[in-house]
C-alpha cells in the first residue's frame, strides 16, 4: 500500500516570507514518482513537478524549489518570497508500481499582503 | 492548449435523482479518472479507465458507475443521488507511464461542484 502524508493542513504567511510545505510518503516499490500540484481558488489542479525515485537532485524553478530525500521519504516544497498569487491548496502525490496516483490531503497556503 | 472539460461547474440535484457528470479531453489520452474532493479528505479516486470500454474501481466506488464509450469521454453516473454525495468532482486524464520524459502527469478539469438536497 502507498500513502502520502501532508501534515500541515493550513499555513498562513505574509507576503515575501519563505514557506515550506512538507510531504512524507510511503511505498514498498523501489521505482516510484512524486508529484506536486497546485489548486488555486478557480478549482483546476495544475501540475508543478514530477520527480522519479532515482533522481534525488533538488530542483529549482524560479521561486519554487523541491527537496527530495529518500532517506526520510520526504519531498518538500519551498516557495521563496511568497506572493498573494501563491495562495492555493497544494497537493503532493505518489505513483508506484501499477497503482494509480495517491494524493495527500493537501495543504492550504494563505499568503496575505 | 490541452484541455479537460467538465460539462457543468455547478449542479443542484434532489435526493434520488440520477446524475450524469460528463468529462471530455482533447489530448488523445488513454487513461481517465474521476476523483471527489472533500475538505480534510483530499482527493479520493472513485473510478478510472485505462482505455475505451474499460473501467476499474477506485477507492470509493460505492454509489457510482462510469461509462467510457469513446476515448475522449468519461462519464460519472450517480444512479440515485444522496446527500453524502455532495462534493466537488474532478476529472483527469493522462497517458500511461512509460518511465520516460514527463509522462504520468495528470491533467485536470475545473471540477463540478454537486449539491444534493
Amino acid at each position: 500500500a502507498q500513502k502520502v502524508t501532508q501534515a500541515q493542513t493550513e499555513i498562513s504567511v505574509v507576503e515575501k516570507e519563505d514557506v515550506t510545505l512538507d510531504c512524507v510518503y510511503e511505498t514498498r516499490d523501489t521505482t516510484y514518482y512524486l508529484f506536486w500540484y497546485k489548486q488555486p481558488p478557480s478549482g483546476e489542479l495544475v501540475f508543478l513537478i514530477r520527480r522519479n525515485s532515482f533522481d534525488e537532485q533538488n530542483e529549482i524553478s524560479g521561486r519554487y524549489s523541491w527537496n527530495f530525500q529518500k532517506s526520510t521519504s520526504s519531498f518538500n516544497f519551498t516557495i521563496t518570497a511568497s506572493q498573494v498569487v501563491d495562495s492555493a491548496v497544494y497537493f503532493c502525490a505518489l505513483h508506484s508500481g501499477y497503482s494509480t496516483l495517491t494524493f495527500g490531503k493537501g495543504t492550504m497556503l494563505l499568503v496575505s499582503p | 492548449d490541452v484541455k479537460v472539460t467538465q460539462s457543468s461547474r455547478y449542479l443542484v440535484k434532489r435526493t434520488g435523482e440520477k446524475v450524469f457528470l460528463e468529462c471530455v479531453q482533447d489530448m488523445d489520452h488513454e487513461n481517465m479518472f474521476w476523483y471527489r474532493q472533500d475538505p480534510g479528505l483530499g482527493l479520493r479516486l472513485i473510478y478510472f479507465s485505462y482505455d475505451v470500454k474499460m473501467k476499474e474501481k477506485g477507492d470509493i466506488p460505492e454509489g457510482y458507475s462510469v461509462s467510457r464509450e469513446k476515448k475522449e469521454r468519461f462519464s460519472l453516473i450517480l444512479e440515485s443521488a444522496s446527500t453524502n454525495q455532495t462534493s466537488m468532482y474532478l476529472c483527469a486524464s493522462r497517458n500511461p507511464f512509460s518511465g520516460t520524459g514527463s509522462d504520468g502527469e495528470l491533467f485536470f478539469g475545473e471540477g463540478s461542484r454537486l449539491t444534493v438536497l
